[in-house]
């Protein structure tokens, strides 16, 4: 159980392009999901806190507008990279937080996509 | 100013003796802390959990250990197996703060055979 799916697991894009990164949690419900973004060798950098049916909540230094959060359902939040640029190649990675749960604080981790911006 | 520091980068365990990993936090908030596996390309995977309500949480090869009044929890795994070898983040989270989770910077554990 509490298997989180993220697609696509790579993508490589032209500078000035879109791109939607998506997170589903196949076998629970999640009111709650996480982005995150890691640089090489370093750790995970919560970017923004999303919640079904309401606006995302960014972390600071993290511009909002760049980074569109949708949270459409208890079980699917996209992350759209606007405008992307090499800058902003990253290893970009989601969870959720199961609904009903007793470990509320245990977050379910996807994959993770790569992003390569030429 | 990282609440959340795991001072090792890497740990070298010869295959079936103990590994141990540290962390250690500063905020006094935090009442919950995790441990995740991750491989090169891969999310993290949980493993363990503690609530600042104990000591000692256990599950197969793996404890963790809490220590409040010094601020530090560690991970036990033993025997050490060549498919632990990973990077290991800890966690920590306050039920203040929406139980967002802070990761450390990680430690990458290598069991050698």
């Amino acid at each position: 159980g509490a298997v989180v799916s993220q697609h696509p697991s790579w993508v490589i894009c032209k500078s000035g392009t879109s791109v939607k990164i998506e997170c589903r949690s196949l076998d629970f419900q999640a009111t709650t999901m996480f982005w995150y973004r890691q640089f090489p060798k370093q750790s995970l950098m919560l970017m923004a806190t999303s919640n079904e049916g309401s606006k995302a909540t960014y972390e600071q230094g993290v511009e909002k507008d760049k980074f569109l959060i949708n949270h459409a359902s208890l079980t699917l939040s996209t992350l759209t990279v606007t405008s992307a640029h090499p800058e902003d190649s990253s290893f970009y990675i989601c969870s959720a937080r199961p609904y009903l749960t007793v470990a509320k604080n245990i977050q379910y981790f996807g994959a993770g996509t790569r992003l390569s911006v030429l | 100013d990282q609440q959340v520091k795991q001072n090792s980068p890497s740990l070298s365990v010869q295959e079936g003796r103990i590994s141990i990993l540290n962390c250690d936090y500063t905020n006094s908030m935090f009442d919950y802390f995790l441990w995740y596996k991750k491989y090169p390309a891969e999310g993290p995977t949980f493993l363990i959990s503690i609530s600042s309500i104990k000591d000692k949480n256990e599950d197969g090869r793996f404890t963790v250990f809490l220590n409040k009044s010094a601020k530090h929890l560690s991970l036990h795994i033993v025997p050490s197996q060549p498919g632990d070898s990973a990077v290991y983040f800890c966690a920590a989270s306050a039920n203040n703060a929406g139980n967002m989770l802070t990761f450390g910077g990680g430690t990458r554990l290598m069991v050698k055979p």
